[in-house]
């Protein structure tokens, strides 16, 4: 029962770089999501995908890109680090718009 | 700008007790309140959720209130337990979109 799995737990970015956060499910769900938690603020949606190849931004999208080239994997890229995108990362997936979402147990993100 | 607020941000009660938070949502694209719960370490987990054309819906100790007049609604954790010690989020969906925004999250802490 693997549901959402993302990788790596932690990392250690310096400004500038750039990295993926990758997300898979093995769940078939079509709907697939990205959110960060801040303390404070709760969980924020980044980006997310109804189906393979179609994506859309959330709330928070800037300095984030994402892509969906199959039903299990929505992997979330940083293109050049920034400290303030320090965060816990959250990869969700669901059946529907509406349906229960699936968390993974999160990335943990720290930039210098 | 958030969309749910949610009250309060930290809960102490004492065992056997009865902990509510409390939700308030501006516009949605279809009644659909869920609550999530989220232990230290891991990714949210759905708990209860609620399709308002009822007013409440109760599944063990847990409980959503909703009015839907007031753009509110409510979770009521009866018979509080250590183990309910955990970080709750409410989440309603935004008007435009279909996506669920989520409330900053409230700490809730049972003493034993």
């Amino acid at each position: 029962n693997a549901g959402v799995t993302q990788t790596p737990k932690f990392q250690v970015l310096k400004t500038g770089q750039s990295m993926t956060l990758q997300c898979a499910q093995d769940m078939n769900h079509e709907y697939m999501s990205w959110y960060r938690q801040d303390p404070g603020m709760g969980l924020r949606l980044i980006h997310y995908s109804v189906g393979a190849g179609i994506t859309d931004q959330g709330e928070v999208p800037n300095g984030y890109n994402v892509s969906r080239s199959t039903t299990e994997d929505f992997p979330l890229r940083l293109l050049s680090a920034a400290p303030s995108q320090t965060s816990v990362y959250f990869c969700a997936s669901s059946r529907g718009t509406t349906g229960e979402l699936f968390f993974g147990e999160g990335s943990r993100l720290t930039v210098l | 700008q958030q969309q749910v607020k949610q009250s309060p941000q930290s809960l102490i009660v004492q065992k056997g007790g009865i902990s509510i938070i409390n939700c308030a949502y501006e516009n949605t694209a279809f009644d659909y309140f869920p609550w999530y719960q989220q232990f230290p370490g891991k990714g949210p987990a759905l708990l209860i959720a609620i399709r308002p054309d009822v007013s409440e819906k109760k599944e063990g100790r847990f409980t959503i209130s909703f009015n839907k007049s007031a753009k509110q609604f409510s979770l009521h954790i009866m018979d509080s337990q250590p183990g309910d010690s955990a970080t709750y989020f409410c989440a309603a969906p935004v008007k435009y979109g279909n996506k669920l925004v989520f409330g900053a999250g409230t700490i809730l802490r049972v003493k034993s």
